[in-house]
């Protein structure tokens, strides 16, 4: 079955630090990848997607993320990060052909000191 | 172990029929509950945030009489799809929070409608 894993359960930064949250999946085939972030007591919202094409991605909000096919990789980046980053990071996956669960990662809780 | 389940994994249902989608969680009582939906090569979108005892907040564009939600107790949610179509066929998803920064998914529901 397809699994996502997230490397760091909690990230605790300075403002203007830079960010790097890892992403690994299981799935051998075509996926879908996704990130998305909550903030505290909000819904899901989300930050960036790819599904073929130019596997670097921008987002919203200064994000990209990389997307590694060898390494089954979808690490999100942010060469700066601010107090209003705070927030839980998530990395999901969907199997191309539709047919599977959407399976998110466990999340990354973002904590940025100012 | 998991900690929100739904129910069912995959229905297949006849236009113009009902559908109802159970969400548990299985550990905690949770206040807020989150459905969203998501159509093939999209990201997941919400669609409703349920709050128990209370009537559910409905996204723009959402018909609250076509997607019933109904928060009957700290652990349980449901979502009716009513007189569905072809068009409503998705994966519905639904996310639990505990306190502000505890968030867990379902596994997700498939919804064929023919």
């Amino acid at each position: 079955a397809q699994s996502v894993s997230q490397h760091n359960h909690h990230v605790i930064l300075s403002e203007a630090a830079s960010l790097e949250l890892g992403c690994n999946y299981s799935y051998g085939g075509t996926v879908n990848l996704f990130w998305y972030v909550q903030y505290p007591g909000q819904h899901l919202q989300l930050l960036l997607k790819y599904f073929s094409g130019d596997p670097l991605v921008k987002g919203i909000k200064g994000f990209e993320a990389e997307f590694i096919k060898s390494k089954f990789s979808f690490n999100l980046r942010k060469p700066s990060v601010q107090w209003s980053d705070t927030a839980e990071y998530f990395c999901a996956v969907n199997e191309e052909n539709y047919g599977q669960n959407f399976v998110f990662g466990p999340g990354t809780r973002l904590s940025v000191l100012p | 172990g998991a900690v929100v389940s739904q129910h069912p994994s995959w229905v297949i249902c006849k236009s113009g029929t009902s559908v109802k989608i159970e969400c548990r969680s299985l550990d905690f009582q949770a206040t807020t509950m989150f459905w969203y939906r998501q159509f093939p090569k999209q990201s997941l979108m919400l669609m409703a945030t349920s709050n128990e005892g209370s009537k559910a907040t409905y996204e723009q564009g959402v018909e609250k009489d076509k997607f019933l939600i109904n928060h009957a107790s700290l652990t349980l949610s449901t979502l009716t799809v009513t007189s569905a179509h072809p068009e409503d066929s998705s994966f519905y998803i639904c996310s639990v929070t505990r306190g502000e920064n505890e968030q867990y998914f379902g596994p997700g529901t498939r919804l064929t409608v023919t």
